[in-house]
């Protein structure tokens, strides 16, 4: 079992464009979260998906977005993107309905605005 | 609304020596309470622990109690090695269902030889 597994690792982008991250879930989960991680910081909640939907979010812009597939992977989009977006970005799995300390991290993807 | 936290770090030990992080809350409802361990380049680890008032939750030689009366969970060790050298978080989830966790800010552990 891989675990957790997102891509990429690291990834620079410049300020103004898009980018896309993306998590696989450990096997047999189907819950998946995401979470900024700013240098000195602890991770703050974006939001989760869950069904192919999104199930709550957190205190983001709409430049923030995500998208769920059937096989329970994830994506997230950051479009116009700011020197703040600059950090580590955290996907998390779990299946529903198990108790929240069954919850996955990934290893994260380093993200860098220039 | 909910709230994490933590003693500001870097805390600077020595092998062998006695460590405690501090952490307090602040939830509605009856949270779960957690500290998690990440190490340089890495992602987050689950380290331990408590889902309900006075549970201990322990792992690897470290322990935290769940104290209602207090709102606190901290994280001790009784002889740390250089090996735990790394940033430690406290978070915790409500009830909820929905799994999202509030984290604190981190304290980083620095531990010499």
């Amino acid at each position: 079992d891989a675990g957790v597994t997102q891509s990429p690792t690291h990834l620079i982008k410049t300020r103004g464009q898009q980018v896309t991250l993306r998590c696989s879930p450990k096997s047999g989960h189907d819950t998946v979260s995401w979470y900024q991680q700013a240098l000195g910081q602890g991770p703050q909640f974006i939001f989760q998906y869950y069904e192919e939907e999104e199930r709550q979010r957190g205190n983001f812009p709409d430049r923030f977005s995500g998208h769920q597939f059937p096989n329970y992977s994830s994506e997230l989009n950051v479009n116009a993107l700011l020197l703040g977006d600059s950090a580590l970005y955290l996907c998390a799995s779990i299946y529903n309905g198990q108790p929240a300390y069954e919850q996955y991290f990934g290893p994260g993807t380093r993200l860098t605005v220039t | 609304g909910n709230s994490v936290t933590q003693m500001e770090g870097p805390v600077t030990l020595s092998e062998e020596a006695f460590l405690t992080i501090n952490c307090t809350y602040t939830a509605t409802g009856y949270p779960s309470l957690f500290w998690y361990v990440q190490y340089p380049g890495e992602g987050l680890q689950l380290l331990l622990k408590a889902t309900k008032a006075d549970d201990k939750g322990s792992n690897k030689g470290f322990e935290a109690t769940y104290r209602k009366e207090t709102t606190s969970f901290h994280l001790e060790k009784g002889s740390v090695q250089v090996s735990d050298s790394a940033v430690y978080f406290c978070a915790l989830t409500t009830t909820s269902g929905t799994y999202k966790y509030i984290f604190g800010t981190g304290t980083r552990l620095k531990v010499l030889a």
